[in-house]
């Protein structure tokens, strides 16, 4: 199946920074990103759906301007959590699909606010 | 909208025995059945799907699934687990004019020895 590489695996930062995490398509062009939040023992909670070259779409109560997504090219997509807070502190997946019904997940970013 | 639900948020289960786990769908349009498996800190594998054809589908690891469209469901099975087989699992759908996966809520498959 198609690779999705999402870096880092495990960020540690200071309450008030920001942070980055790239996901990228290894072997496909993903016309469609997907970033996902996942609570401790729960299910995935879309955060916001992005396409190349367009502004993210965000799910009801999402703050798109804490979640910065970028999907510049049809490879790469970044979400930035900005000025994070101890709350923010979460399991964070990527997901991209190339227009097929399948969708490859990222590895996951294990954020802790400090 | 669509929505899944998966009836047990934990399955305990002895290794060697069979397993089912159960996942249920709403829908007012025709869907793509999924079952995705997590282990701890990791992403998702996808464990097997629906998209037409045979009800029954064979995935990785030796699992199988059967699409059932009156009943709404897509059950996960396994004749005999394995330790290995520890982990969270997820069932999705997606309609199949739409672009994005809906889950469950997640059933964690504990095998003890």
């Amino acid at each position: 199946g198609a690779v999705v590489s999402q870096h880092p695996s495990r960020v540690i930062c200071k309450s008030g920074t920001s942070v980055k995490i790239e996901c990228r398509s290894l072997d496909f062009q993903a016309t469609t990103m997907f970033w996902y939040r996942q609570f401790p023992k729960q299910s995935l909670m879309l955060m916001a759906t992005s396409n190349e070259g367009s502004k993210a779409t965000y799910e009801q109560g999402v703050e798109k301007d804490k979640f910065l997504i970028n999907h510049a090219s049809l490879t790469l997509s970044t979400l930035t959590v900005t000025s994070a807070h101890p709350e923010d502190s979460s399991f964070y997946i990527c997901s991209a699909r190339s227009g097929d019904t399948e969708a490859f997940f990222g590895q996951g970013t294990r954020l802790t606010v400090v | 909208a669509q929505s899944v639900t998966q009836l047990d948020s934990q399955v305990p289960v002895f290794e060697e025995a069979p397993v089912e786990l159960r996942c249920n769908y709403s829908s007012s349009v025709s869907v793509y059945l999924f079952w995705y498996v997590q282990y701890p800190n990791q992403g998702l594998q996808l464990l097997l799907k629906y998209l037409s054809g045979s009800t029954l589908v064979k995935g990785i690891n030796g699992f199988e699934a059967e699409f059932n469209k009156s009943q709404t469901s897509f059950h996960l099975r396994k004749p005999s687990v394995h330790i290995s087989d520890t982990a969270e699992y997820f069932c999705a759908v997606i309609s199949n004019a739409g672009n994005m996966l809906t889950f469950g809520g997640g059933t964690r498959l504990m095998v003890k020895p």
